[in-house]
């Protein structure tokens, strides 16, 4: 079973653009999870999506958004693109919510200059 | 609110001892506690996972956690440290009766680096 993918891998933006990463769940997850990673913070949670719904949100500015499609892949976009948006993001998927693990794609890294 | 600490930015350990990555945590109820692994230049990997039942957990690649409760703790444990252990260890707290569908909180992250 091919697990989590994201795409693209590398991502480098100018301050002020907006950018839209995508990312597949493994077949027949319908969790799919965003956060972000960087060096002195760890994993921050995004949002959380089920069944094309938002489920859960963070503490992230409205400038980070997301959704997710009928066949469970997701996007997530960020706009007004600022320096401190650099980081690496990941997606994870499950099967529901509770008590399972979540599965995380390789990361998408993003650089804003 | 959930939260979880990792109370060392980096463990250090000669390969052959035994290694241990400290977790604590603070819900309202019982917690699912999970613990994640990554390597240089990949994602994240599941180890382990403590929902209910037998505090002693065991996971891949020979480790194992104990969930105590009354100290609110989640340690992670090796009984022998492998030069290919080093990577960076996540914990991470799920509280089941915060309602609804609840996030996934992780810790900041612990360094294992083991010495050869």
């Amino acid at each position: 079973k091919a697990g989590v993918t994201q795409t693209p891998r590398y991502l480098i933006k100018t301050r002020g653009q907006q950018v839209t990463l995508s990312c597949s769940p493994i077949s027949g997850h319908r969790s799919v999870s965003w956060y972000q990673q960087t060096p002195g913070q760890g994993l921050q949670f995004l949002f959380e999506y089920f069944s094309e719904t938002q489920r859960n949100k963070g503490n992230f500015p409205g400038r980070f958004s997301g959704r997710q499609f009928s066949n469970s892949r997701s996007e997530m976009n960020v706009s007004t693109l600022e320096l401190g948006d650099s980081a690496l993001y990941l997606c994870a998927s499950s099967l529901v919510q509770g008590v399972d693990e979540q599965f995380f794609g390789p990361g998408t890294r993003l650089t804003v200059l | 609110a959930q939260s979880v600490a990792q109370p060392e930015d980096q463990v250090n350990v000669a390969e052959g001892n035994p290694l241990t990555v400290k977790c604590t945590y603070s819900v309202s109820g019982n917690p699912y506690l999970f613990w994640y692994v990554q390597y240089p230049n990949r994602g994240l990997q599941f180890l382990l996972k403590y929902i209910t039942g037998d505090n002693l957990v065991k996971g891949s690649y020979g480790f194992e956690a104990e969930f105590n409760k009354s100290q609110t703790s989640f340690h992670l444990k090796k009984p022998s440290a492998l030069v290919s252990d080093s990577a960076l260890y996540f914990c991470a707290v799920r509280d089941p009766n915060s309602g609804g569908y609840q996030k996934v909180t992780f810790g900041i992250g612990t360094k294992l680096q083991v010495i050869p």
